[in-house]
């Protein structure tokens, strides 16, 4: 079984400012897999990024990145010099020898201009 | 190419009637998901379709829910008796089947049950 904490269920920024997600995640597989998906005020669910439980290496995707630690259990999301754009609910989720997606509870991020 | 689409986009019934919600995945995809987001339970598995397999019903809340995939292509979520509590998102997803995979997501169909 998988379970995934975000601990933040709403954050507030100003414009440029940078924000950090975090995530915890939970697995008893060896094998998994993590995502984070947006979910802007239009409804839909856009997946944003996926990353392998034997891949610890970081990412960066323009003004987006990613640290993943299997240390902490974490998968932690950064958005730097954040814009309106980016307000949106954020899901942090896993999946593993189970293919359905685990769901955090998600974080509702508010850019301020 | 299209994304996956649902219908309808809202959904107004009476307690007591029936449902069908309807998803078409991206083509070409073999794997389809049915997931429910609701302000108390968050985001929430239902079902899960593969190719020509038995379907993965583990997440359904009770024997009201049902759901059918047709020629491995378009899905049908119904809902019987239909209570207030059923009122939710209910969102389709699709993906390729392999493994590793990621799902891409409908825009859901939103049902108010009054």
């Amino acid at each position: 079984a998988q379970k995934v904490t975000q601990a933040q269920t709403e954050i507030s920024v100003v414009e440029k400012e940078d924000v950090t997600l975090d995530c915890v995640y939970e697995t008893r597989d060896t094998t998994y897999y993590l995502f984070w998906y947006k979910q802007p005020p239009s409804g839909e669910l856009v997946f944003l990024i996926r990353r392998n439980s034997f891949d610890e290496q970081n990412e960066i995707s323009g003004r987006y990145s990613w640290n993943f630690q299997k240390s902490t259990s974490s998968f932690n999301f950064t958005i730097t010099a954040s814009q309106v754009v980016d307000s949106a609910v954020y899901f942090c989720a896993s999946s593993g020898s189970a293919r359905q997606l685990t769901f955090g509870s998600g974080t509702q991020l508010t850019v301020l201009p | 190419g299209a994304g996956v689409s649902q219908s309808p986009s809202n959904k107004v019934t009476e307690k007591g009637k029936d449902v069908e919600l309807r998803c078409d995945p991206i083509s070409g995809h073999t794997a389809l998901y049915w997931y429910r987001q609701s302000l108390g339970q968050g985001l929430e598995f239902l079902i899960y379709f593969q190719g020509n397999s038995a379907p993965d019903k583990s997440g359904l809340p009770s024997d009201r829910f049902s759901a059918e995939r047709t020629g491995g292509s378009v899905s049908t979520l119904t809902i019987q008796r239909t209570q207030q509590e059923d009122s939710a998102v209910y969102l389709c997803a699709s993906s390729r089947g392999g493994y590793p995979d990621t799902q891409y997501f409908g825009p859901g169909t939103r049902l108010t049950v009054l």
